[in-house]
């Protein structure tokens, strides 16, 4: 029963670089999230999509996009890294008015 | 815009002390309310959710809120804490608009004396 799988779990990135964040869920919701987690801040939602081939954005859209191709699966992708996203990124999938479910986070610092 | 303050960032009690973490939200109507908690590496697990109804919500591992309409407040609380508590507890406000997302507070971080 795997719920919600993040990969990778770390990355360590050069300032510039380009890469993608999978998330993928086997409990057949619709809803999917991209939360980025910073001390002190809580998290923020970068990204969001209410089905499949349907994105929205967040709090904190900026230098992030993502792609739900298929219902399971939601991508995070960074063109060109900065600094400024080193962070825990998490991902969440829901039904709508149900709670959400929590990967196990990615760690990602951009050097 | 809607917002939620955790007005602790530390918080440490002793084994078996009672607990409350507070949590004050913005928000325009009655909305979704939820405690996370998040043990180091891991990601959230939901403790209790308001949506309607009794504003005394319980929720696992022996915790409940209260929601306080007056005070815009959920606050969090268990009666006596066991040192697997420790953990990050973040309180979240959702909108009642649809789809389900969620604002997080800052957190409170939860140390645990034995």
């Amino acid at each position: 029963n795997a719920g919600v799988t993040q990969t990778p779990k770390f990355r360590v990135l050069k300032t510039g670089q380009s890469m993608t964040l999978l998330c993928a869920q086997d409990m057949n919701h619709e809803y999917m999230y991209w939360y980025r987690q910073d001390p002190g801040m809580g998290l923020r939602l970068i990204h969001y999509s209410v089905g499949e081939g349907t994105t929205a954005k967040g709090e904190v859209p900026d230098g992030y996009n993502v792609s739900r191709l298929k219902k399971q699966n939601f991508l995070l992708g960074l063109e060109s890294a900065a600094p400024s996203q080193t962070s825990v990124y998490f991902c969440a999938s829901s039904q709508l008015g149900g709670e959400l479910f929590f990967g196990e986070g990615s760690r990602l610092t951009v050097l | 815009a809607q917002s939620v303050t955790q007005p602790d960032i530390h918080i440490t009690v002793s084994e078996g002390a009672s607990l409350e973490l507070r949590c004050n939200y913005s928000y325009g109507a009655t909305p979704y309310l939820f405690w996370y908690v998040q043990s180091p590496g891991q990601g959230l697990q939901l403790l209790l959710k308001y949506f309607s109804g009794d504003t005394l919500v319980q929720g696992i591992k022996g915790f409940e809120a209260e929601f306080k309409r007056s005070q815009s407040s959920f606050n969090l609380r268990k009666p006596s804490v066991h040192w697997s508590d420790a953990a990050e507890y973040f309180c979240a406000v959702g909108d009642r608009g649809g789809y389900n997302k969620l604002i997080f507070g800052a957190g409170t971080r939860l140390a645990v004396h034995p």
